[in-house]
């Protein structure tokens, strides 16, 4: 059963435009929120993070929302640059629940086109 | 280069034969983990350690694999006797702090 899900594999957009990719998740437990990009024959690299008590962080061109009610968050990439294709993963953790472990959906391939 | 060092990065090996992979967190990270990623999938935690201790185990770590982290410093992760569904990237990340962690480029394997 996949706890965190990332129902779109792949996102094309047009350089300058706004990306966003979308996470949905099932375990309520969940209260940490984590974005990861990776290019090809690369480890993970963190973009970004989020705490449940917040609804939203922002750092430079990235953005994410979070919306408990709905289990859902999203990332926001404005404006999207030719750099930024790679695939991106969201990720998910329960630190009240003494894991340490991250849960990670499947990815979803961003390409921007100059 | 201050990162996640793993070693070796690329390594083919056939069925039944063991292989270790080494990784060397970031400096003073006192939190070392290792993933798993197979084709189409994310990431799979499979251990973690605070220090030496091997504090949280998955499921996906069967019997064939074992991983240590002797000093608290670098960890080595074995694979024996070796199947082809290893065939995987398998990933080290490290952190100070809890739940955001910084992962190394991997270690592909494929088991032929």
């Amino acid at each position: 059963d996949q706890q965190v899900k990332q129902n779109s594999p792949s996102l094309s957009v047009q350089e300058g435009r706004i990306s966003i990719l979308n996470c949905d998740y099932t375990n309520s437990m969940f209260d940490y929120f984590l974005w990861y990009k990776k290019y090809p024959a690369e480890g993970p690299t963190f973009l970004i993070s989020i705490s449940s008590i917040k609804d939203k962080n922002e750092d430079g061109r990235f953005t994410v929302f979070l919306n408990k009610s709905a289990k859902h968050l999203s990332l926001h990439i404005v404006p999207s640059q030719p750099g930024d294709s790679a695939v991106y993963f969201c990720a998910a953790s329960e630190p009240q629940g003494g894991s340490e472990k991250l849960v990670f959906g499947k990815g979803t391939k961003l390409t921007v086109n100059p | 280069d201050t990162g996640v060092s793993q070693d070796p990065r690329h390594k083919i090996t056939k069925r039944g034969q063991n292989v270790t992979f080494r990784c060397d967190p970031i400096s003073e990270h006192n939190r070392l983990y290792w993933y798993r990623q197979t084709l189409g999938q994310g990431p799979e935690f499979l251990t973690y350690f605070q220090n030496e201790a091997q504090l949280e185990k998955s499921r996906l770590l069967s019997d064939r694999f074992s991983a240590e982290r002797p000093k608290g410093s670098f960890s080595t992760l074995e694979i024996q006797r070796t199947e082809q569904g290893d065939s995987a990237m398998y990933l080290c990340a490290s952190s100070l702090v809890a739940h955001t962690i910084y992962f190394g480029e991997g270690s592909w394997l494929t088991v032929v």
